[in-house]
């Protein structure tokens, strides 16, 4: 069965510095990885995903995610972080039209 | 945004109450899902449809059941509330065209007191 490690629970962090969050998942044939993003005391909303082509995909807002099928990961890496930034990031693995989810990264951001 | 809406927002309620959340889309999509949200778990899939009246249990599928008699609507019971299933639940939807991305509802915060 798919599986999918978030490494941090929480990653502080300064305003305007780089900021990486960490996504491993279980190997699989083939791979389908999403980062989603969720503001305080909202839903989740699609960051950003990798379906096949270029390992490396961005988003609108400069976050962008590269896929390493050898070492099974999809950090998500974003050169400078703004206080908007601040919400809980989740990865997630498709598997028979379901997501398999990790627990979640809580990124915070220190003026 | 994609259309999906859930009712009611926020529900406290009290042990050994039964208790029916909404979700309803606008999108024609195929696939609708529950999840529950709790601190340190991520997301967990309680029930989800693939069409009218076709469901299957998640990994947290006990004390919950589903109906979906219609397309755009997706109800989740919770037969006899427990303190246990205090949490915020989402509603998600996808149209099951490949590895398809999952829009969300606002979510319910739910309370059993």
């Amino acid at each position: 069965a798919q599986s999918v490690t978030q490494l941090d629970s929480q990653v502080p962090v300064f305003e305007e510095a780089p900021v990486e969050l960490r996504c491993n998942y279980s190997s699989s044939v083939s791979v389908y990885l999403f980062w989603y993003v969720q503001y305080p005391n909202q839903g989740l909303q699609l960051l950003l995903k990798y379906l096949s082509g270029s390992t490396l995909v961005e988003s609108i807002n400069g976050f962008e995610a590269e896929f390493n099928k050898s070492q099974t990961s999809f950090h998500l890496r974003k050169p400078s972080v703004h206080i908007s930034d601040t919400a809980e990031y989740f990865c997630a693995v498709s598997s028979n039209y379901q997501l398999i989810w990790g627990a979640g990264t809580k990124l915070i951001i220190k003026p | 945004d994609a259309g999906i809406t859930q009712s009611p927002r926020h529900k406290v309620t009290e042990t050994g109450t039964p208790v029916t959340l909404r979700c309803h889309q606008t999108e024609n999509h195929r696939y609708m899902y529950w999840y529950r949200q709790d601190p340190g778990h991520g997301l967990r899939l309680i029930h989800y449809s693939y069409g009218v009246k076709d469901t299957d249990k998640g990994e947290v599928s006990d004390g919950y059941s589903v109906s979906r008699s219609k397309t755009e609507d997706f109800l989740l019971t919770l037969e006899s509330a427990t303190s246990s299933q205090t949490s915020v639940y989402f509603c998600a939807i996808s149209s099951g065209q490949g590895p398809d991305t999952q829009y969300f509802g606002p979510g319910t915060r739910l309370t059993v007191l």
